[in-house]
């Protein structure tokens, strides 16, 4: 079966440097979840997508920018990037929990950025 | 505010032992809840969800958790632990209200041969 896939699996980039995280969701899914897990953390909520249009917001620094194009993949956009920048980030996609109630997220395998 | 608790940040049980791993959410709405599971250097596994079609819900690899609506709890289970179930265990919400999914803080599972 289809997954989340997201690339690149590893980035190094230095410091004031930019990146951008892609995120392929399974077919059909229509949201998608940006979340960021530092070393040893829980992973904290980013910002979600649905239906193209930015359906929920968390603590996503204003250097950080997100998108869902028409065919439903996204793209996180970082830039001047920082050492705490340094993180997995997961990308996740589902069926809009709105519509539908105990809708699961399907994770993907995650980027591992680090920054230095 | 809408939140999910982890009672425990570490739990260390020997093999062939029962696992608990506890959960606790905190809502004024009906939450829809999960348990992930991650191994190191790995993506979130999905491991059961309460779908309100019972309130004991089996997932894979002998995993079960019970919603205790007078409780808020959605504790986790296993009868006999394996070492291949050392890993980080979350627990999750979500709402239909919002469009996220709030992570408990894990906890850390470690099973000792």
């Amino acid at each position: 079966a289809a997954g989340v896939i997201q690339s690149p699996r590893h980035l190094i980039k230095e410091k004031r440097e930019t990146a951008t995280l892609k995120c392929y969701p399974i077919p059909r899914h229509d949201t998608v979840y940006w979340y960021q897990q530092g070393p040893g953390q829980d992973p904290q909520f980013l910002i979600s997508f649905y239906e193209k249009m930015q359906s929920d917001k968390g603590s996503i620094p204003d250097r950080f920018s997100a998108q869902q194009f028409s065919d439903y993949h996204s793209e996180l956009n970082m830039s001047s990037l920082e050492l705490g920048d340094s993180a997995l980030y997961f990308c996740a996609s589902s069926l809009f929990p709105g519509l539908k109630a105990n809708t699961e997220a399907f994770f993907g395998q995650g980027t591992r950025l680090t920054v230095v | 505010a809408q939140s999910v608790t982890q009672l425990d940040s570490h739990v260390s049980v020997s093999e062939g032992t029962p696992v608990l791993l506890r959960c606790n959410y905190s809502s004024s709405y009906s939450p829809s809840l999960f348990w992930y599971v991650q191994h190191p250097n790995k993506g979130l596994q999905l491991l059961l969800k309460y779908t309100s079609a019972a309130t004991l819900v089996k997932g894979i690899n002998g995993f079960e958790a019970e919603f205790k609506k007078s409780e808020t709890s959605f504790h986790l289970t296993k009868p006999s632990a394996h070492m291949s179930d050392a890993a980080e265990y979350f627990c999750v919400v979500s709402y239909q209200t919002g469009n996220q999914f709030y992570f408990g803080t894990g906890t850390s599972l470690t099973v000792i041969p």
